[in-house]
């Protein structure tokens, strides 16, 4: 199946400080990208979805100054989280869908711990 | 609302089945999905239907959807320990394409 990587897997940073996440579809091209969030032992929570080529779609409840997308090319994405606090800390994860594959199926990447002291 | 309900919790001995249900709300689903997460990784598809079907069979897994019920299982036969994971399901809307909705994952612990 298609593979969707994610860099770096765990980082831990100084609280002010921004971290920037990518997010890569490796053998296939994701015109889409989704951005989830996981907190200890509770569901994902989509964040944001991803264009390429245009501005991300931020869910309700989730700020998009904060949490900054940018959809560079057809096969990466990135998400910085900016002045990053303890309470970002969190996993976030990514996916893209390929649809010339299985129903609307979406390939997760194996996700980033990101920790703010 | 969109919503999706499961247990949180099942523990099962090895060599038993598992059943891992699930409740939504949304009447316009187009998919169903239940995906396994191992711990600290991502998620990995282990099965899908579409809603117009009622089951689907996949080696040791065997999804029923109730439609009139909004009730999705999913069932591992002969369950191992390599099945210990969460379990969570999923499902996409008409029209909003390719965004899931997670339920909050079933905790699976399989015990010999």
């Amino acid at each position: 199946g298609a593979v969707v990587s994610q860099h770096p897997s765990r980082v831990i940073c100084k609280s002010g400080t921004s971290v920037k996440i990518e997010c890569r579809s490796l053998d296939f091209q994701a015109t889409t990208m989704f951005w989830y969030r996981q907190f200890p032992k509770q569901s994902l929570m989509l964040m944001a979805t991803s264009n390429e080529g245009s501005k991300a779609t931020y869910e309700q409840g989730v700020e998009k100054d904060k949490f900054l997308i940018n959809h560079a090319s057809l096969t990466l994405s990135t998400l910085t989280v900016t002045s990053a606090h303890p309470e970002d800390s969190s996993f976030y994860i990514c996916s893209a869908p390929q649809t010339s594959g299985r129903a609307n199926e979406q390939f997760f990447g194996p996700g980033t711990r990101l920790t703010v002291l | 609302g969109e919503d999706v309900e499961q247990s949180l919790f099942l523990s099962v001995r090895e060599g038993d089945s598992s059943v891992i249900n699930c409740t939504y709300t949304d009447s316009s689903s187009t998919y169903l999905y239940w995906y396994k997460q191992e711990p600290g990784a991502g998620l990995q598809l282990l099965t899908y239907i579409f809603s117009n079907m009622d089951m689907k069979q996949d080696q040791r897994l065997t999804v029923l959807l109730n439609k009139k019920d909004k009730h999705l299982s999913l069932r591992i036969a002969d369950t191992q320990t390599g099945d210990s994971a969460i379990y969570f399901c999923a499902e996409t809307l008409s029209g909003g394409y390719n965004k899931l909705i997670f339920g909050a994952g079933t905790r699976l612990a399989v015990h010999p």
